[in-house]
């Protein structure tokens, strides 16, 4: 089942701060945030893995809340290397350890 | 240095056409997934593997073919009955400890028709 993103999209101008959100249906096992560059690979930010977990890499960080089945990125202070498309991968329970990703949130940063 | 080879970065196939895309890694990762990237899909699973001679589709199997001969590859074969083949494919691997470990992922290989 794939999660949910949101927003599509956002632009910022460089130091402003966003919220991209990802929620399932299912009862997850984990949540995976990667940041994909275009025409690259996707490139692991971080695994969220109990509920009420946070964690954080750089000005980037991320919440799991277990009982909605819904995570959060922030990206703070944001720099223009923080452009490209957020994706959330969950797993489920019972997926065998499969992700499903969401479509995908577009972030442009602007000078 | 480890990682995973994804070749070729280009491929072109014509009407009718099986063609295969490969992917070989060497951080001893004992599960391999294949993903197709089309604008605005996100990624969507193919195949994956989680042990050798072993694997299950996903979500969009039909008209992909895979093996697992060996721990180190897992190549996709796109056949004919795949209609529409045109898309960014991606193959990943994680090592053991299920979803407490992230999914590394190859460069990709970008499969037009001729």
């Amino acid at each position: 089942q794939q999660p949910v993103q949101s927003p599509q999209a956002v632009i910022l101008r460089e130091g402003e701060d966003a919220v991209i959100n990802c929620s399932s249906s299912k009862a997850l096992y984990s949540v995976h945030w990667y940041r994909q560059k275009h025409g690259e690979a996707p490139v692991f930010l971080m695994i969220l893995l109990k509920g009420g977990e946070q964690k954080g890499h750089e000005k980037i960080s991320a919440s799991f809340n277990e009982k909605k089945q819904q995570s959060s990125l922030y990206l703070t202070a944001s720099q223009l290397s923080y452009s490209g498309t957020y994706f959330c991968g969950t797993i489920q329970w019972d997926s065998g350890y499969a992700l499903n990703f969401g479509k995908g949130t577009s972030l442009l940063v602007t000078p | 240095d480890g990682g995973i080879t994804q070749s070729p970065k280009y491929l072109f196939r014509k009407e009718g056409q099986n063609v295969t895309l490969s992917c070989e890694q060497n951080l001893n990762h004992d599960a391999m997934y294949w993903y197709r990237q089309d604008p605005g899909q996100g990624l969507r699973l193919i195949y994956y593997s989680q042990i050798v001679n072993d694997f299950q589709k996903g979500d969009i199997a039909e008209g992909y073919s895979v093996s697992r001969e060996k721990k180190e590859s897992f190549p996709l074969t796109v056949t004919s009955a795949q209609k529409n083949p045109t898309a960014f494919y991606l193959c990943a691997s994680r090592s053991r400890g299920g979803g407490n470990q992230p999914q590394h992922f190859g460069d990709g290989t970008r499969l037009s028709i001729l």
